[in-house]
């Protein structure tokens, strides 16, 4: 079974320095990583995804994420972190589902705070 | 173009009785998805409907959830009776089915349930 390890529960930084969130996964077949934020009382937005091609992927506000095949490791990076960055983020791997769409599995997701 | 719709926002109950949540699609995404996420833990796939078909429910607690898109586009998901344990958000998502793996899912804000 497919399985996403997000070994930081809590990070804190910054304002203005970089930021790197790691994120490991197990799974068979070619991975589809995806990062998302959670703010507090909302739902997750997309950051950015990995399907296949370049290696490193970039996505919204700043973020980028680096697939390591090798490492097993989909990490999110910042070069400079904002306040407003300040949220909890997930990392998921998807497999398909017979009959359509995908199926995610969710880290246990970390949750960011930025120093001012 | 508007989001996923989610109703309530929030809801108490006490134990043993029941609730329903509602979520109202993007506009145009067959697929759609409910998401348990208990504080500290990343979401989980409760279910997922392509159209008004159920495609997997292996992790629905069925002696006490259902589930339901009658009409292949709003979804109704309701607990009965609740227990203590179900207390979390319950988020909803949808995609665009194109037949492949690769459907990105957009969420909603979710409702949070506290069962006292």
């Amino acid at each position: 079974a497919q399985s996403v390890t997000q070994p930081d529960i809590h990070i804190t930084v910054s304002e203005g320095a970089s930021l790197e969130l790691r994120c490991n996964y197990s799974y068979g077949a070619t991975p589809y990583l995806f990062w998302y934020v959670q703010s507090p009382g909302q739902g997750l937005q997309l950051l950015l995804k990995y399907f296949s091609g370049d290696t490193l992927v970039q996505g919204i506000k700043g973020f980028e994420a680096e697939f390591k095949r090798s490492q097993s490791s989909f990490n999110l990076r910042k070069p400079s972190v904002h306040w407003s960055d300040a949220a909890e983020y997930f990392c998921a791997v998807a497999e398909g589902v017979t009959g359509g769409g995908n199926k995610l599995t969710f880290g246990t997701g970390t949750q960011l705070k930025v120093e001012l | 173009e508007a989001g996923v719709a989610q109703s309530p926002r929030y809801k108490i109950i006490e134990k043993r009785q029941s609730v329903a949540f509602w979520c109202n699609p993007i506009s145009g995404h067959a697929t759609l998805y409910w998401y348990q996420q208990i504080l500290g833990q990343g979401p989980k796939l409760l279910i997922q409907f392509q159209n008004n078909g159920v495609v997997d429910d292996s992790q629905l607690p069925k002696d006490r959830f259902s589930a339901e898109r009658l009409k292949g586009v709003d979804s109704t998901l309701k607990i009965q009776p609740a227990k203590l344990e179900d207390s979390a958000v319950y988020l909803c998502a949808s995609s665009f089915w194109t037949g492949a793996n690769t459907d990105t899912q957009y969420f909603g804000p979710g409702t949070r349930l506290t069962v006292l």
